[in-house]
């Protein structure tokens, strides 16, 4: 069984500053982690994705999110914040577990505001 | 490339009318799926395939009916349809399992009165 929780369902940064999106996840078997972003009424969108290579990884648009095992997470970060930025994020886990029900297990989302 | 495509966008539905969400990919994906977000929520896997002639249940697949006699094509089928199942459908494909991210269509939002 796998789960995954972002811990906040609204961020609001000012443009320029830092943005950071927490995500902790729980898996039975070494997960491959991903951050999709959805922009409204649009479909969802690859940021990055972590498959047990380098712990910190980087996705497009300046955005990079860091696997820590110990501490099951796998946050989502920006130095600087745009206002084209704004949009719901989603932290989804897939679990390796071999069979075909490897399914997206998704988060509930985080709706990051961006204020001028 | 397309990548995968969904149609329609949108639809609206009378309670107890059927429809068929159409998906199709032309990436030779194995693997598909489709799932439903409800506002404010994740997506929830209905039913998926892992290669044409082979589908199986998702969480939530109550309702629904799918079939994938091909690779490219894998049509969700609503018989009875029901105002619960008002929301936006995405249909995803993957090469594989574990380590690969999905390829998403860009929906089909759904309302049924």
């Amino acid at each position: 069984a796998q789960s995954v929780t972002q811990l906040d369902s609204h961020v609001s940064v000012s443009e320029g500053t830092p943005v950071l999106l927490r995500c902790n996840y729980s898996s039975s078997y070494s997960p491959s982690l991903f951050w999709y972003v959805q922009h409204p009424n649009k479909g969802l969108q690859l940021l990055l994705k972590y498959t047990s290579a380098a712990t910190l990884v980087k996705g497009i648009n300046g955005f990079e999110a860091e696997f820590k095992k110990s501490e099951t997470s796998f946050h989502l970060t920006k130095p600087s914040a745009h206002m084209s930025d704004a949009a719901e994020y989603f932290c989804v886990v897939r679990g390796n577990s071999g069979g075909g029900a490897d399914g997206l297990t998704f988060g509930k989302g985080t709706h990051l505001i961006i204020q001028p | 490339n397309a990548g995968v495509t969904q149609t329609p966008k949108f639809r609206i539905l009378k309670i107890g009318q059927s429809m068929t969400l159409q998906c199709t990919q032309d990436m030779n994906h194995n693997y598909m799926y489709w799932y439903r977000q409800d506002p404010g929520m994740g997506l929830k896997l209905i039913y998926y395939s892992v290669g044409a002639g082979i589908t199986d249940k998702g969480e939530v697949p109550n309702g629904y009916n799918v079939s994938r006699s091909t690779t490219e094509d894998f049509p969700l089928r609503l018989e009875l349809a029901a105002p619960s199942q008002t929301s936006v459908y995405f249909c995803a494909s993957s090469t594989g399992t574990g380590v690969y991210g999905y390829t998403f269509g860009s929906g089909t939002r759904l309302t049924v009165v």
